[in-house]
């Protein structure tokens, strides 16, 4: 059964870096039929998709325009997880963040981490 | 970017009456190649993630009660929970997987009344 594990700072201060970690169990992040996502939830901004990381053969990254200059996903294979890194934080950045895979057999996701909250405020 | 509405922000129904929300993409969603519906339906209870119940629509995920079904194509979708139970209470979302960025609805709050 998939599990996804989530971990990383519930405060970070404004202009610093984000930083989470999504552990996964049950599946590879080198799959060749999943996306690994990270997804936030906020009052003022409902769920908004931030991003993906896949590999086919080779890895690739899909990004939301409204962060693209500030976003990383990256993948640890030899840790079986996948990170989130965004940059230059404002307090428009507070929300909970999760993880989630995304499935190909069913094109949507299936499974979600846990979820963290993240405050940015000095 | 393809946006998301959904209708009611928030509905109480009588246990065991029928729930309905509706839910309408800003352009089709439905993909002529497999004919397919690229629209989801997620279930949300309070501290905990979202659930993915319906996908392609219609196609219940496994596990989840029949009760809940999914319909339309195109724009405008559907989702009814026949018979409304106790631990149905819950905001429930679409969202569309037919291209990049996903997208999703505002939300339904489903209440008992």
């Amino acid at each position: 059964q998939l599990q996804l594990q989530q971990s990383g700072p519930g405060l970070v201060k404004p202009s610093q870096t984000l930083s989470l970690t999504c552990a996964i169990s049950g599946d590879s992040v080198s799959s060749n039929s999943a996306t690994w996502n990270w997804i936030r939830q906020s009052p003022s901004r409902g769920l908004e998709w931030l991003g993906r990381t896949y590999y086919r053969s080779k890895w690739y990254n899909d990004y939301a325009v409204s962060v693209k200059s500030r976003i990383t996903i990256n993948p640890d294979t030899s840790k079986n997880q996948f990170s989130l890194q965004l940059n230059s934080v404002t307090p428009e950045d507070t929300a909970v963040y999760y993880c989630a895979r995304n499935s190909a057999e069913v094109s949507t996701m299936t499974d979600w981490g846990q979820g963290t909250l993240v405050t940015v405020s000095s | 970017d393809i946006v998301m509405t959904q209708s009611p922000d928030s509905l109480a129904v009588s246990l065991g009456e029928r729930a309905t929300i509706n839910c309408k993409s800003s352009q089709s969603v439905l993909y002529s190649s497999n004919n397919k519906n690229y629209l989801a339906w997620y279930q949300q209870k309070p501290g905990q993630p979202p659930k993915l119940l319906i996908y392609w629509a219609s196609t219940r995920e496994s596990g989840v009660p029949d009760r809940f079904s999914g319909s339309g194509s195109g724009t405008d979708f559907t989702l009814t929970i026949s018979s409304l139970q106790a631990e149905d209470v819950a905001v429930y979302y679409c969202q569309q997987h037919y291209s990049l960025p996903l997208t999703f609805g505002g939300g339904a709050k489903v209440e008992i009344k």
